[in-house]
């Protein structure tokens, strides 16, 4: 079936240092969703890409989206503690009402 | 406030005594869904509904039921819950049908089965 991957799994990182996660989905998107879940939390929206080639930047977060529209990424520009937390993707099923999350990556900030 | 409420937040039972983990969203919203999240598997779908009176299967629908009588309301049921079902659920609504829209969560529902 269709699956979405995301990786890493992990990344821990100095305070001040760049964050990037990549998500892939085995399908074409008709768009891609990204979430944050904090420590203890629940996921939170942050952003949807539609186009191929989309690019949406929040703050120090850049989301890219692929021309092929089959994978994605998140940037994180000079992290910062409040960074901390497990950022996922997410992507609709083909023509069904599924969403299919990736594994998500857990992203560790040191001070 | 708009928001998601889930019922209990935490739950331990035993093998085989039903339960049933209430959901509710004050947003008017058309689609639900349930998820569970375990370690190193991310959020897995068990059941979604794009509408009153429509269900449809996840990716992990076994051991699991849904109902969808009323727009707010999206009751998650265990007719005879077991161990492997341990793990933590998440209700989310959102304003429409074929994942098109952002999901709003609700707090969470940590279930232990002995």
């Amino acid at each position: 079936g269709q699956q979405v991957m995301q990786i890493p799994q992990y990344q821990h990182v100095q305070e001040g240092e760049d964050f990037t996660t990549y998500c892939n989905s085995s399908t074409t998107l008709s768009n891609i969703q990204w979430y944050k879940q904090r420590p203890g939390g629940h996921p939170v929206f942050l952003i949807q890409l539609v186009k191929s080639g989309e690019v949406k930047k929040q703050k120090r977060l850049t989301f890219q989206f692929g021309e092929a529209k089959k994978n994605s990424s998140l940037h994180i520009t000079a992290t910062q503690t409040t960074d901390v937390g497990t950022y996922f993707c997410a992507g609709p099923a083909s023509n069904t009402g599924k969403l299919i999350f990736g594994q998500g990556t857990t992203l560790q900030v040191k001070p | 406030e708009a928001q998601v409420t889930q019922n209990p937040r935490y739950l331990i039972t035993v093998t085989g005594k039903k339960l049933t983990v209430t959901c509710s969203q004050n947003m008017n919203h058309e689609y639900m869904s349930w998820y569970r999240q375990d370690p190193g598997l991310g959020l897995r779908q068990i059941y979604y509904s794009m509408n009153v009176e429509v269900t449809d299967k996840g990716d992990v629908p076994e051991g699991y039921k849904v109902s969808r009588k009323e727009k707010r309301n999206f009751p998650l049921i265990l007719e005879s819950p077991s161990p492997n079902q341990t793990s933590l659920y998440f209700c989310a609504s959102s304003l429409g049908g074929l994942a098109a829209y952002e999901q709003y969560f609700g707090p969470g529902t940590r279930l232990t089965v002995t």
